[in-house]
């Protein structure tokens, strides 16, 4: 079974332009996380998504960010006009149920680096 | 403070040494996680724990609930196990956001040969 698989692994941009993550669950997996680990901190929740419901975003910037998690497809964590407080490794998690009963596999993560 | 503290910060020890890295929260939980990250790497979720101790190889967790305390130990510690080791705790009675963990800053461990 391949385990939460997350793209692309390492991406830069440049100031204002746009930034999607893409993270695709385990096989069977309806709960998907995202996390924010900026350098030299530790990791910041941001969001739970079920298939085509946003559940919990409150550690979501209020701007620029939002996240999806269509029917059909990967999750996507989508950072418009990026500045370069944005740097930093975004992971994705999944779980089978809620974590308190499921465990949680995370994804290799997505290094964002913004020029 | 933070709500999950631990302690040591950073972990020197020889290979073949007893490990202890200790996690302390001051909220209530439904459930303990450690986790392990190497340098650039990816997390990985060594254990889930809601009470009493679980066992994995030469690694091993416990909570204490009512002290709201964890320890993760490994034994006879090899250098592939330096990296940095993370408690994150999913507090109890949030509102419904299961994925809403509060993690502590890290433990970075180095084992030497």
């Amino acid at each position: 079974n391949a385990g939460v698989m997350q793209n692309p692994r390492h991406l830069v941009r440049r100031r204002g332009q746009e930034a999607r993550l893409r993270c695709s669950p385990m096989k069977g997996h309806s709960h998907v996380y995202w996390y924010r680990q900026l350098p030299e901190e530790g990791l910041k929740f941001m969001v739970y998504l079920q298939k085509e419901n946003i559940i919990d975003e409150s550690g979501m910037p209020k701007e620029r960010f939002s996240a999806e998690f269509p029917k059909e497809g990967p999750s996507i964590l989508r950072i418009q006009q990026v500045v370069r407080g944005d740097s930093a490794a975004y992971f994705c998690a999944s779980s089978l149920f809620n974590t308190n009963t499921g465990e949680l596999f995370f994804g290799e993560g997505s290094r964002l680096t913004v020029l | 403070k933070n709500e999950v503290e631990q302690s040591p910060q950073n972990l020197t020890a020889q290979e073949g040494e007893f490990i202890t890295i200790n996690c302390s929260y001051s909220v209530g939980i439904s459930a303990l996680h450690w986790l392990q990250q190497h340098p650039g790497g990816g997390i990985v979720s060594l254990f889930m724990l809601s009470s009493g101790k679980k066992k994995h190889g030469r690694l091993i967790a416990t909570i204490n609930i009512q002290e709201k305390h964890s320890s993760l130990h490994i034994t006879a510690s090899h250098p592939r196990d330096s990296a940095v080791y993370i408690c994150a705790v999913d507090p109890k009675g949030y509102g419904g956001s299961q994925g809403n963990l509060i993690f502590g800053k890290g433990t970075k461990l180095s084992v030497k040969p």
